[in-house]
């Protein structure tokens, strides 16, 4: 079945730094690809997303580009900020729109100052 | 833009006791809501799909007389945890589409039976 496999964490990184966590997935199909940030103690939130290959999701400085090729959909970030600490999940959804998600295990980021 | 919310955000109760959790959406109607499971540290996991007016659609697994799921309306689907018990204890989130077809989640409740 649909998987989505993410680098594990935690992902522990310096102000200003370079981010970049991956994620692959499996799919019968041609998949939506999402990333959702989970803060503390809070629910999802939709970080991005991309419906088709070499779509660029992007938003709040994040980045990811549906790579077929690949099966890759990976995050980055050029600067990150002590704010961006959270858990970010990779997700999939196959078929037509409105069908549920498959997640990653998710990634911890833990951005100090 | 749209808003999922979900109620309680915390409970603490008695094993044996059933717990009833809502999901509404707030300024947009939700022919399909999707329950999820997410054990501390690990990913979310799709537990049912609730369609309103029609019975929910359970994953692989999941007890469908354990949690019981009612969508009556389009703004409501309910997720009821019968006779919980410690390992019940977990974080259940709730997601609704809109009718841009985005997914939009509560959230969450973070459930813990003694």
């Amino acid at each position: 079945g649909d998987s989505v496999t993410q680098m594990e964490g935690p992902v522990t990184l310096s102000e200003e730094a370079f981010l970049t966590i991956n994620c692959t997935y499996t799919a019968t199909g041609y998949p939506s690809l999402f990333w959702y940030v989970q803060y503390p103690g809070e629910g999802l939130q939709l970080l991005l997303k991309a419906t088709k290959a070499d779509d660029k999701g992007s938003n709040k400085g994040f980045e990811a580009t549906y790579r077929k090729e690949t099966t890759s959909f990976h995050l980055e970030k050029g600067s990150v900020q002590v704010s961006d600490s959270a858990v970010y999940f990779c997700a999939l959804s196959e078929g037509q729109a409105g069908t549920a998600l498959i997640f990653g295990k998710g990634t911890t980021l833990s951005v100090s100052s | 833009g749209a808003v999922v919310s979900q109620h309680p955000s915390w409970v603490i109760c008695k094993s044996g006791t059933s717990v009833k959790i809502e999901c509404r959406s707030l300024d947009f109607q939700a022919t399909t809501m999707f329950w999820y499971r997410q054990f501390p540290k690990q990913s979310l996991m799709l537990m049912a799909t609730s369609n309103e007016g029609s019975k929910a659609t359970y994953e692989q697994g999941v007890e469908k007389d354990k949690f019981l799921i009612n969508h009556a309306s389009l703004t409501l689907s309910t997720l009821t945890v019968t006779s919980a018990h410690p390992e019940d204890s977990s974080f259940y989130i709730c997601s609704a589409h809109d009718t841009a077809q985005s997914q939009h989640f509560g959230d969450g409740t973070r459930l813990s039976i003694l």
